[in-house]
């Protein structure tokens, strides 16, 4: 079964300063598709940036970039420029066919 | 496109009482998916539909609890006897093409709160 493990509970960081979120998965599947979302105190989940297993260059999205080591599976998130709206609740997902499977979450506060 | 609908956002009920939320996808968006949150917590797969479909259901899914899309478009998701541990967040999703595996987006309601008192 797939699994994915976000380790970091909580996490904060100064308004234009750096921060990343890390994740691990476990799977047996050779292709497969990584997803960050953002849960906003709102609560509407929104998609950040996706990455599909079998590419190797690491998928970016303006001030979202992620470090994909498919060897070591590893997925974290890299949040350049931190803004105010960027704090949310963080998830890391998973999907190899029908569903996505998610991690416990890390909330980020960007502090001004 | 006017995003995935879910109704009623807030829902509290009493113990032993029967609930049911409504989602209704992004237009022509085939698959839909239920999932349940926690609070602090990641969302937990319940079920999905492909059209009409039902494909998949998780064990979380009891016999309490039961979800249908008759007609391929809106789904319904109706808890029965409701108990105190079903209080979360409900979430819809829906996806246009074959599956998420293929890197299609998913994309969500704004959930709809369920407290059990």
């Amino acid at each position: 079964a797939q699994t994915v493990t976000q380790s970091q509970p909580e996490m904060s960081v100064q308004e234009a300063e750096t921060v990343t979120l890390s994740c691990t998965y476990d799977t047996s599947e050779s292709n497969y598709y990584l997803f960050w979302y953002k849960q906003p105190p709102s609560r509407q989940m929104i998609l950040v940036i996706r990455q599909e297993a079998y590419k190797q260059q690491n998928a970016t999205e303006n001030r979202f970039s992620v470090n994909f080591q498919k060897a070591a599976k590893s997925f974290s998130l890299k949040i350049s420029d931190s803004q105010l709206g960027d704090t949310a609740m963080y998830f890391c997902a998973f999907a190899h066919t029908g569903k996505l499977i998610f991690g416990q979450g890390t909330t980020l506060q960007v502090k001004p | 496109d006017t995003g995935v609908s879910q109704d009623p956002r807030h829902k509290i009920t009493k113990r032993g009482q029967n609930v049911t939320f409504r989602c209704d996808p992004i237009s022509e968006h085939n698959r839909l998916y239920w999932y349940r949150q926690t609070l602090g917590q990641g969302p937990e797969f319940l079920t999905y539909f492909q059209n009409e479909a039902q494909l998949e259901k998780s064990r979380l899914l009891s016999d309490r609890f039961s979800a249908e899309r008759p007609k391929g478009s809106f789904s319904t998701l109706e808890i029965q006897r409701t108990e105190q541990g079903d209080s979360a967040m409900y979430l819809c999703a829906s996806s246009q093409g074959a599956s998420v595996g293929s890197g299609n987006t998913i994309y969500f309601g704004e959930g709809s709160w369920l407290t059990v008192v």
